[in-house]
């Protein structure tokens, strides 16, 4: 199956600060998606971006499929940003990453 | 995100229960999954169906039966359970089955506990 790493495992932010989480994948991918995960288990979707570039406020993302890997950057951070983002990506089925967890302090 | 709804949010059972988890999609989606998601271990893939057929059975025990009446739901049928599968047990959805270019969206997950 497809590798997938994820970087750093932990971060710890003061709020307000800016911050780039790393995702690296072993193998071409048909999809890619970030995910943010509450502290009540919530999965929510943040990008679907096989390639390319996407931002939605305060979040964005890059995705560089020649080169295997992905970036999410968090700017100006929220208390509301902790939890932990997750990537995943498909081969023949969804493979996930063991996550970045964050702790926004105030 | 609503479009995915799983009951119950909890659940605590013990080894000689039978309890099933429930997971319904509002999204139109044709593929359903079940995941499993174990303190500090990716998330695991369990069970795939699409368009209601079972595609994808990641080797897991037999105490652990899924079922999928239609597109829209899904169950997990959980018999004789292990503390060890005490767990987030996660449904998602999407457009089309795995292997494809359509995103997951997945429920708000029921935890269990197995005592």
């Amino acid at each position: 199956g497809i590798q997938v790493e994820q970087s750093p495992p932990d971060l710890i932010l003061q709020e307000g600060a800016n911050s780039t989480l790393r995702c690296n994948f072993s193998d071409s991918v048909n999809n890619l998606q970030w995910f943010h995960q509450n502290p009540w288990g919530q999965l929510i979707n943040l990008f679907y971006i096989p390639s390319g570039t996407k931002q939605n406020g305060r979040l964005s993302a890059t995705t560089v499929a020649t080169e295997r890997y992905s970036l999410l950057y968090i700017s100006s951070s929220q208390t509301t940003d902790s939890g932990v983002y997750f990537c995943a990506v498909t081969g023949n089925q969804f493979y996930f990453g063991t996550g970045t967890s964050l702790t926004v302090i105030p | 995100e609503t479009g995915v709804t799983q009951t119950p949010r909890h659940l605590v059972m013990g080894m000689t229960n039978k309890k099933s988890l429930k997971c319904e999609q509002h999204l139109g989606h044709n593929a359903m999954y079940w995941y499993k998601q174990s303190a500090k271990k990716p998330l695991e893939l369990m069970f795939v169906y699409n368009f209601k057929e079972q595609t994808e059975n990641n080797s897991v025990p037999s105490r652990f039966s899924p079922e999928c009446p239609n597109s829209s739901h899904l169950f997990l049928h959980l018999h004789t359970l292990q503390p060890e599968d005490s767990a987030l047990y996660l449904c998602a959805s999407s457009q089309e089955g795995l292997a494809s270019d359509s995103p997951l969206h997945f429920g708000n997950g029921t935890r269990l506990t197995v005592t």
